[in-house]
């Protein structure tokens, strides 16, 4: 059964910090792995999805890597800044990679002090 | 614009009433998922359909019901039998393959009064 972790559950840094959020998941048979970012009260928005063939994707200040052999993805976010405060949630397909239905860790929420 | 939308942004439930809650896609999505958000407990799956007229029950089905008579449709009723129905309901799609990227709605908040 796939299971996703995300650590840490929360975390605080100052402006302008280099940042990494963790995801691990237990199956390791996926067919690629999704970032998203939730805003309070809001839906979620999709960051970055990272196919099983790629080792990692960069949209601006954001670079995920995939490491499927070990379970992992990193989420690195550059120079941080207020506006990056959010939850951050990983995601992978519930059965590897024959449909779409997919797992959630519980999320990361980031607070970034100006 | 392309997007998904949720109404009603907010809803109240009385115990005992049906409610339900509307998404309406235009991305020519074929599938479409219905998740509930409670805090601590992360997304979990309520239905999912991957074509018209078709859905399967997702991890936490009982106590709701869905339909799909249009491809661009996906409401979910919640019924007087989900004994504890608030919370944050999110409704996503996305299209039946490879790379499965969903795109999510802005959630409806339910609360039972």
């Amino acid at each position: 059964k796939q299971e996703v972790t995300q650590i840490p559950a929360a975390l605080s840094v100052p402006e302008g910090e280099n940042l990494v959020l963790n995801c691990s998941f237990t199956d390791s048979a996926i067919y690629n792995l999704q970032w998203f970012r939730q805003d309070p009260g809001k839906g979620l928005t999709s960051l970055l999805l990272i196919q099983s063939s790629q080792r990692e994707q960069t949209s601006g200040r954001l670079n995920a890597s995939l490491d499927k052999s070990s379970g992992r993805s990193t989420l690195y976010i550059a120079a941080s800044q207020p506006g990056d405060s959010a939850t951050y949630l990983c995601a992978v397909p519930r059965y590897g990679g024959s449909q779409g239905n997919l797992i959630f860790g519980k999320g990361t929420k980031l607070s970034v002090k100006p | 614009d392309g997007g998904i939308t949720q109404s009603p942004k907010y809803l109240f439930r009385k115990e005992g009433q049906n409610v339900t809650l509307s998404c309406e896609q235009n991305l020519n999505h074929d599938a479409m998922y219905w998740y509930r958000q409670d805090p601590g407990q992360g997304l979990r799956l309520i239905y999912y359909s991957q074509i018209v007229n078709d859905f399967q029950k997702g991890d936490i089905a009982e106590g709701y019901s869905v339909s799909r008579e249009k491809k661009e449709s996906f409401p979910l009723t919640v019924t007087s039998a989900q004994k504890n129905p608030t919370a944050f309901y999110l409704c996503a799609s996305s299209i039946v393959g490879p790379p499965y990227g969903y795109t999510f709605g802005s959630g409806t908040r339910l609360t039972v009064v």
